[in-house]
């Protein structure tokens, strides 16, 4: 079965520090995994996304993932954290087996900076 | 990138009554979804819509939901009869280029 799983709930940081935030999928095809953001009551905005191209993918806000084949993971990363990067984050999967490829999602992990 | 708009932003509403929401891409669309946000769950799948059809449906998407475009520009869901256990964050998503696709921001759902 197709699936992503974010190995943490909660990730901590202090500003300044870099972030990592891990996912790895389950997949029987050439996957294609996103990383959505979703601050305090707002909706759901993509972060960046991979679709087979390169394998290290930059997205916005300094944000960057690499798709690892070999260990099936997708983890996000920034160099430097920042007070506004404090949200939940979600990786995604886009299932090419469906008819329309509907989205699955991880569980989400929440980034909390500290100043 | 594509803007969505989704309304109402809050829909409070007493157990068994209808709900509509609606979903206003702010260009031309012909792939819609529907996805919930149970608080402190996961977001889930329910429906994706296709040129005025649904193209495929979660196990979620039981009797009670619908959705139509009723004219070729607001996409709807509708659930017929609400259940306490329907409160949740509703989003509406239309499809990118590269199989990504962009949220509205969202209606929670308070059933009471």
């Amino acid at each position: 079965a197709q699936s992503v799983t974010q190995l943490d709930s909660h990730v901590s940081v202090s500003e300044g520090t870099p972030v990592l935030l891990r996912c790895n999928y389950s997949s029987s095809y050439s996957p294609s995994l996103f990383w959505y953001v979703q601050h305090p009551n707002k909706g759901l905005q993509l972060l960046l996304k991979y679709t087979s191209a390169a394998t290290l993918v930059k997205g916005i806000n300094g944000f960057e993932a690499e798709f690892k084949k070999s260990e099936t993971s997708f983890h996000l990363t920034k160099p430097s954290a920042h007070m506004s990067d404090a949200a939940e984050y979600f990786c995604v999967f886009f299932d090419r087996g469906s008819t329309l490829g509907r989205l699955y999602f991880g569980r989400g992990t929440q980034l909390t900076v500290w100043p | 990138e594509p803007e969505v708009t989704q309304t109402p932003s809050h829909q409070v509403t007493q157990m068994g009554q209808e709900v509509i929401l609606r979903c206003v891409p702010i260009s031309n669309h012909l792939y819609f979804y529907w996805y919930r946000q149970i608080l402190g769950q996961k977001v889930e799948f329910l429906v994706s819509f296709y040129n005025n059809e649904i193209s495929e449906k979660s196990e979620i998407f039981d009797d009670q939901f619908s959705v139509e475009r009723p004219d070729g520009s607001n996409f709807t869901l509708k659930i017929r009869s609400t259940k306490l256990e329907d409160s949740a964050m509703y989003f509406c998503a239309i499809s990118g280029t590269n199989n990504e696709q962009f949220f509205g921001p969202g209606t929670r759902l308070t059933v009471l």
